[in-house]
């Protein structure tokens, strides 16, 4: 089947350090890839997105990499704020169907000053 | 850029009592509508799929008696919760598809139901 893990939170960290959340997948065919962002108490945002493999997603400082050799779309960025706090789902559409999305636990980041 | 708005964002009712949470579309046409729950913590569990005019499609697990779903036209789609309980309590969200965009998931803000 089709579904997605990450590394489980929370993640926390002081502002300014180095954020990496794994995310791996497993898909038949080839997906989609996402990374959303929830803050409390609101709905999710797209974060960035990647299509095909070697695509990189990148916003808002945030980067990933569709890796398809191993199956991973980590999320990076160089230097966390405090306002970047907050849960960060991986997540993996297929291109037929449908096109729902499979969501990952979601890994909850906590930045402190 | 694309916008869903969803309504109510908190909703508090006794049990025993139905419940409508509704879904618009502000720019674009919402082909399929995504309905999903999640749990404190926890991820994002797909309920139902909807297209616009056609029943909705359940996941495994889902009651379809309790959870109606009606997507009438292109910028609406409602989910009623039936005679909720509080095991209904949760965080409901929808997620609206535009297929002339590419891979245009646009999310609601989320409900917020407490069942009491």
């Amino acid at each position: 089947g089709n579904s997605v893990t990450q590394m489980e939170g929370p993640v926390t960290l002081s502002e300014e350090a180095f954020l990496t959340i794994n995310c791996t997948y497993t898909a038949t065919g080839y997906p989609s890839l996402f990374w959303y962002v929830q803050y409390p108490g609101e709905g999710l945002q797209l974060l960035l997105k990647a299509t095909k493999a070697d695509d990189k997603g990148s916003n808002k400082g945030f980067e990933a990499t569709y890796r398809k050799e191993t199956t991973s779309f980590h999320l990076e960025k160089g230097s966390v704020q405090v306002s970047d706090s907050a849960v960060y789902f991986c997540a993996l559409s297929l291109n037929t169907g449908f096109q729902k999305l499979v969501f990952g636990t979601g890994t909850r980041l906590l930045v402190s000053p | 850029g694309a916008v869903v708005s969803q309504h109510p964002s908190r909703v508090i009712c006794k049990s025993g009592t139905s419940v409508k949470i509704e879904c618009r579309s502000l720019d674009f046409q919402a082909t399929t509508m995504f309905w999903y729950r999640q749990f404190p913590k926890q991820s994002l569990m797909l309920m139902a799929t909807s297209n616009e005019g056609s029943k909705a499609t359940y996941e495994q697990g889902v009651e379809k008696d309790k959870f109606l779903i009606n997507h009438a036209s292109l910028t609406l789609s409602t989910l009623t919760v039936a005679s909720a309980h509080p095991e209904d309590s949760s965080f409901y969200i929808c997620s609206a598809l535009d297929r002339a965009r590419d891979y245009g998931y646009t999310f609601g803000s989320g409900t917020r139901l407490t069942v009491v």
